[in-house]
């Protein structure tokens, strides 16, 4: 079974911090991977997509990839109270358009 | 505006009921999919379809159906064999190649979600 962690939460971090959020994936053939926001009630709207190595840097949110250690997260800069969300992490499956979602990490941002 | 789009927003079923949930794109995405959302937990796959007149069952799709007949539409029928279809249902679209400038290649993006109660 190809899965995707990520630890639960809540993660609390005060107004201005910066917030880390983590993933960790099963499948080394995966190639495409996404961090979605989702408010409470809401559908999940993609935040970042990445594919390869490295930083990719989008506003106040930088997606962190490492195949290797088939390792994907997201730092949100300067949080702000209406970044509190839950962050779901998924990963597109080799060789079909399948995706693997994670089950969030709550994040609470602390005006 | 390009979108996805569902119907209806809330959803009552009664037991032993069919019912059908509407999900309509206009982005020209040709993968189309259904997942259910329960309390607290993340996102299963009941449904994908690649292509028109083509879908593959995902991870839950006991006591479900879906049909493909045309590139914007993807309905989910919640069948009386479903026996715990209380969730939230939220339908997404992605496209299968690149994408254009804009637009990052396979990026799977969402409708506003169907809440169903069974009474």
């Amino acid at each position: 079974q190809k899965e995707v962690e990520q630890n639960s939460g809540p993660l609390s971090v005060p107004e201005g911090a910066i917030a880390s959020l983590n993933c960790t994936y099963s499948d080394r053939g995966s190639q495409s991977f996404f961090w979605y926001r989702q408010y409470s009630g809401k559908s999940p709207e993609l935040i970042m997509s990445i594919y390869s190595n490295g930083d990719k840097e989008d506003g106040r949110f930088t997606a962190q990839l490492n195949k290797a250690s088939q390792y994907v997260s997201l730092l949100i800069r300067d949080s702000q109270p209406s970044d509190s969300a839950t962050y779901l992490c998924a990963v597109r499956t080799s060789g079909t358009y399948k995706y693997i979602f994670g089950t969030g990490t709550r994040l609470k941002v602390l005006a | 505006d390009g979108g996805i789009t569902q119907s209806p927003k809330y959803l009552f079923r009664k037991e032993g009921q069919n019912v059908t949930l509407s999900c309509e794109q206009n982005l020209n995405h040709d993968a189309m999919y259904w997942y259910r959302q329960d309390p607290g937990q993340g996102l299963r796959l009941i449904y994908y379809s690649q292509i028109v007149n083509d879908f593959q069952k995902g991870d839950i799709a006991e006591g479900y159906s879906v049909s493909r007949e045309k590139k914007e539409s993807f309905p989910l029928t919640v069948t009386s064999a479903q026996k715990n279809p209380t969730a939230f249902y939220l339908c997404a679209s992605s496209t299968r190649g690149a994408g254009g400038q804009k637009t990052p290649p396979d990026t799977q993006y969402f409708g506003p979600g169907t809440r169903l109660t069974v009474l």
